[in-house]
């Protein structure tokens, strides 16, 4: 399969743990993004890389949040000391952009199946 | 990136056409309209996107007002594995590329057999 890969798929932890989430991307694919989801709603933006550069990060991504990717491949996503209201379902897209002398070239991102975590 | 409305329900008979509204009254020029969709315990799939002109791929097809201000996501012959929540999302390209997207709460599209 060579689609967007998240690990793992559940997660369930007590509060004050910490967490780590893996996506693999498609692998020709230099963009990265994280969103979150909760039950009922749309995903937010969390934070995206190009390569191994994090280049934003939304408001949402409190200091207990970080996120990298440190070969521009694969990417991890942490939580530390997880609170309930963390509880959602993370998602991983990837898309490839490339920027060309005159024009841009860019795919739609792709999303994985994403990692559902519980704190209990 | 613009706002959009869509109605939180709607259903279609398995083998018509599904016609899903999308009110984005306040888009800019440089806007798109896109659409994706997410099957219950999946992530978005990407279906289509369009800026002025009408759009269609082997998916669906993309009508969107001459105003902009409207736009219309056509299933031609629902199937009940299109049973989804689809969004409509505008977005803006910057000169750096793909931007994060802002989705909604997106309409649950149910197909009955």
């Amino acid at each position: 399969d060579t689609g967007v890969s998240q690990n793992p798929r559940h997660k369930i932890t007590k509060r004050g743990q910490n967490v780590t989430f893996r996506c693999d991307p498609i692998s020709e694919h230099n963009r990265l993004y994280w969103y979150r989801q909760t039950l009922g709603q749309g995903p937010e933006f969390l934070t995206y890389f190009q390569n191994e550069a994090q280049l934003e990060k939304s408001r949402l991504l409190s200091d207990r949040f970080s996120a990298e990717r440190p070969k521009g491949s694969f990417s991890t996503l942490e939580i530390q000391r997880t609170e309930q209201g963390d509880s959602a379902m993370y998602l991983c897209a990837s898309s490839f952009y490339l920027s060309l002398a005159g024009g841009r070239t860019y795919n739609e991102q792709f999303f994985g199946p994403g990692t559902r975590l519980t704190v209990l | 990136d613009a706002k959009t409305t869509q109605p939180t329900s709607m259903d279609c008979a398995e083998g018509r056409a599904a016609n899903l509204p999308c009110n984005h009254s306040t888009i800019s020029g440089n806007e798109y309209v896109y659409w994706y969709r997410q099957i219950h315990s999946q992530g978005p799939q990407y279906i289509i996107h369009g800026l002025k002109n009408n759009e269609t791929n082997e998916m669906a097809s993309l009508i969107i007002t001459e105003d902009r201000k409207s736009s219309t996501l056509i299933l031609p012959h629902a199937t009940l594995r299109d049973t989804a929540v689809y969004y409509c999302i505008v977005r803006v390209f910057r000169n750096s590329g793909n931007t994060p997207l802002v989705f909604g709460k997106g309409t649950r599209l149910s197909v009955i057999a």
